[in-house]
């Protein structure tokens, strides 16, 4: 166990619908990152929220949004799915507020979505 | 072409061969290499982290980086069963949009017992 937990583990769902992905951290730190992972593009950084605020911005879509909590966890909310947007997201965290630190982070297992 | 390649395999081996993946890189600014290991239905973990070009061991892996060649290699010797897995390069430089992590698509590896 990382640490990281994401839930749900599997999400099917129709085109047009929209889904929320939640991630509770690793006790004590304060980043969050959001990933997109599918065969053909490989990881994709989406969004970093650091402390609750917005910390960097990578190929994220309009129709995806991404918040965190108070309490550190993040929720990454997907709308209008097209089948294109089925792949494993990733949630990971650090310590670290700076995004260029990637090295430290901890991933979670990832959620698998399904856009049928 | 993207800013990082990386050959998909996927590599069959026989328990106790060496093993060399590798990552090919165009931006000379990257400075910070990285090996992660991906189990089925696991997230990424960090395996190995070298900094500039130069080589490091921990254990059965080394990371080699030839920053002349824009090439960086992971090599794991007398390779088991567990270390079945997919490996991602990541590598990143020191400053501005160089800072931004890229990843390779990963290499998926096999170790038959």
């Amino acid at each position: 166990d990382s640490g990281v937990t994401q839930t749900p583990k599997h999400l099917i769902t129709a085109t047009g619908q929209r889904v929320t992905l939640r991630c509770s951290p690793r006790s004590g730190d304060l980043s969050v990152y959001w990933y997109q992972q599918s065969l053909d593009q490989g990881l994709q950084f989406l969004i970093q929220y650091y402390n609750g605020e917005e910390r960097a911005k990578g190929n994220i879509l309009e129709r995806f949004s991404a918040q965190q909590f108070p309490d550190l966890h993040s929720e990454l909310n997907l709308s209008s799915l097209e089948l294109g947007d089925s792949a494993l997201y990733f949630c990971a965290s650090s310590a670290s507020i700076s995004t260029g630190d990637n090295y430290g982070y901890t991933f979670g297992s990832g959620t698998r979505l399904t856009v049928v | 072409q993207k800013e990082v390649e990386q050959d998909p395999g996927p590599l069959s081996v026989p328990e106790g061969a060496i093993v060399s993946l590798n990552c090919t890189y165009s931006n000379s600014a990257f400075q910070y290499f990285m090996w992660y290991r991906q189990y089925s239905r696991k997230g990424p973990e960090l395996l190995m982290y070298t900094y500039s070009s130069g080589n490091k061991e921990d254990g059965r892996f080394t990371a080699q980086v030839d920053k002349s060649s824009k090439y960086i290699s992971l090599f794991i010797r007398d390779s088991q069963p567990s270390d079945s897995a997919t490996y991602l390069c990541a590598m990143r430089g020191n400053a501005g949009n160089n800072r931004k992590l890229i990843w390779g698509l990963g290499t998926s590896l096999a170790v038959n017992p």
